[in-house]
C-alpha cells in the first residue's frame, strides 16, 4: 500500500525557517517525481514545488522561489521542503504528492494527509 | 503561468442529478495535460481524471472528463451522496497550476 506521511509542521514566527519531511513507503520511491502542494485555511490548492526522480529537474512556484528548497533522499525514501524567510501567507496545510511517473508531465495520484504550517508572531 | 478558471463556484444539486463542471485555461493546455481532483473536508485530494478524459484507478464510470485546448469539463452523470465535495482542475503540462475549485453541495 502506498503511504506518504508528512511531518515537521508547526508554529513559526515571520522570517523563521522550517523543514518539512515526507516519508514514503509501499512503492519504489526512486522511480517517481514528487511534489509539494499547499492549501491555506479555507482556500484552494496551490502547487509549491516539484522534483524529478533523480533530482535532475526541480521547479518552484514564483511565490516561493528563492525561499524554499525541495530535495529528496532516495536511499531514505524521503522528500523534504526547506522553508526559509517564512511569511504569514505561507500558512497552510502542506501536502506531499506523488506523480504518476518519474519524469515528464504527470498528475498526482497519491497524497499524504498533510502537515500544518502556521506563520504568526 | 497558465491560469485555470473554474465555474460555477458552487453547484447546488440533488442526489441523482447530473453535474457539469467547467475549467477554462488562459492558454492552451499542451497534450491535454489536464486532471480533475475531488476533495472532501479534512481529506487530501483524490485524483479522478487525467489526460482530460482518462479515469484514474478505481474511479466509478459516472465520472467523465472531456475537452481540449482551453476548455475542459467534468461530468458526474448521477450524483451519489458521497460525490458532494469540492472539485479542482489542474494543468500539469507547463509546470502545475490548479483552478480555484467548484463546490458541489446538496440542494
Amino acid at each position: 500500500e502506498v503511504q506518504l506521511v508528512e511531518s515537521g509542521g508547526g508554529l513559526v514566527k515571520p522570517g523563521g525557517s522550517l523543514r518539512l519531511s515526507c516519508a514514503a513507503s509501499g512503492f519504489t520511491f526512486s522511480s517517481y517525481s514528487m511534489n509539494w502542494v499547499r492549501q491555506a485555511p479555507g482556500k484552494g490548492l496551490e502547487w509549491v514545488s516539484s522534483i524529478s526522480s533523480s533530482s535532475s529537474y526541480i521547479y518552484y512556484a514564483d511565490s516561493v522561489k528563492g525561499r524554499f528548497t525541495i530535495s529528496r533522499d532516495n536511499a531514505k525514501n524521503s522528500l523534504y521542503l526547506q522553508m526559509n524567510s517564512l511569511r504569514a501567507e505561507d500558512t497552510a496545510v502542506y501536502y506531499c504528492a506523488r506523480d504518476t511517473s518519474g519524469y515528464g508531465p504527470a498528475p498526482n495520484d497519491y497524497w499524504g494527509q498533510g502537515t500544518l504550517v502556521t506563520v504568526s508572531s | 503561468e497558465i491560469v485555470l478558471t473554474q465555474s460555477p463556484g458552487t453547484l447546488s444539486l440533488s442526489p441523482g442529478e447530473r453535474a457539469t463542471l467547467s475549467c477554462r485555461a488562459s492558454q492552451s493546455v499542451s497534450s491535454s495535460y489536464l486532471a480533475w481532483y475531488q476533495q472532501k473536508p479534512g481529506q487530501a485530494p483524490r485524483l479522478l481524471i487525467y489526460g482530460a478524459s482518462s479515469r484514474a484507478t478505481g474511479i466509478p464510470d459516472r465520472f467523465s472528463g472531456s475537452g481540449s485546448g482551453t476548455d475542459f469539463t467534468l461530468t458526474i452523470s448521477r450524483l451519489e451522496p458521497e460525490d458532494f465535495a469540492v472539485y479542482y482542475c489542474q494543468q500539469y503540462g507547463s509546470s502545475q497550476t490548479f483552478g480555484q475549485g467548484t463546490k458541489v453541495e446538496i440542494k
